[in-house]
């Protein structure tokens, strides 16, 4: 059975600090992992897909790599910004017998100004 | 392009009551799968649409079932309201299974 584990649970840094989120999954075979940002009580807004086959995808200050062999994930971002505060979660899907999209319970971020 | 539209966004039901969510899809997208988020957590897989079938249902009991329409909308139903069922619930939507997701704002349901 699939899981994914986020850590830190939670985690402040001071405006401008280049900062790393960690995703860590139990089963390899997956098809792709996708991180999530979502504001208090709002829906989900992608940021960044990695196909099973890649092992990073970059949009503006955010970076993400993926390393399959290992079931890890990280997502950089770099120069924060208060507006980066939210919570980011990470989802993967696919996995032997298990084609579901499975999330972890996410990373709360505070951007201190 | 409107995006993954839902609705209603609130509702507030009492227990044993049914109630059911409604989802339209991005433009080109044909499948839609369905997430229960309570707070504080990540969103647990209730199932997935596609070509008006169910395809991949999670750990959901069978008083949550769906329907997915030819123009690939889709509605959650939701029989004999539990307290526990409160949660946002949302809709994510994709070209094909694997694709990425897309989610709807999410509708926050309250069972007293």
């Amino acid at each position: 059975k699939q899981e994914v584990t986020q850590i830190p649970a939670a985690l402040s840094v001071p405006e401008g600090e280049n900062l790393v989120l960690n995703c860590s999954f139990t089963d390899s075979a997956i098809y792709n992992l996708q991180w999530f940002r979502q504001d208090p009580g709002k829906g989900l807004t992608s940021l960044l897909l990695i196909q099973s086959s890649q092992r990073e995808q970059t949009s503006g200050r955010l970076n993400a790599s993926l390393d399959k062999s290992s079931g890890r994930s990280t997502l950089y971002i770099a120069a924060s910004q208060p507006g980066d505060s939210a919570t980011y979660l990470c989802a993967v899907t696919g996995g032997i017998r298990d084609d579901k999209i499975i999330f972890g319970k996410g990373t709360r971020l505070h951007i201190l100004p | 392009d409107a995006g993954v539209t839902q609705s209603p966004t609130h509702l507030i039901k009492t227990r044993g009551q049914q109630v059911t969510l409604r989802c339209s899809p991005k433009s080109g997208h044909d499948t839609v799968s369905w997430y229960q988020q309570a707070l504080g957590q990540g969103p647990q897989f209730i199932f997935q649409y596609y070509e008006e079938e169910e395809r991949q249902r999670g750990n959901f009991p069978d008083r949550f079932s769906g329907h997915q329409f030819p123009n690939y909308s889709s509605e959650l139903n939701v029989n004999a309201l539990l307290l526990g069922d409160s949660a946002l619930y949302l809709c994510a939507s994709s070209r094909g299974g694997h694709g990425e997701q897309y989610f709807g704002p999410g509708t926050r349901l309250t069972v007293t």
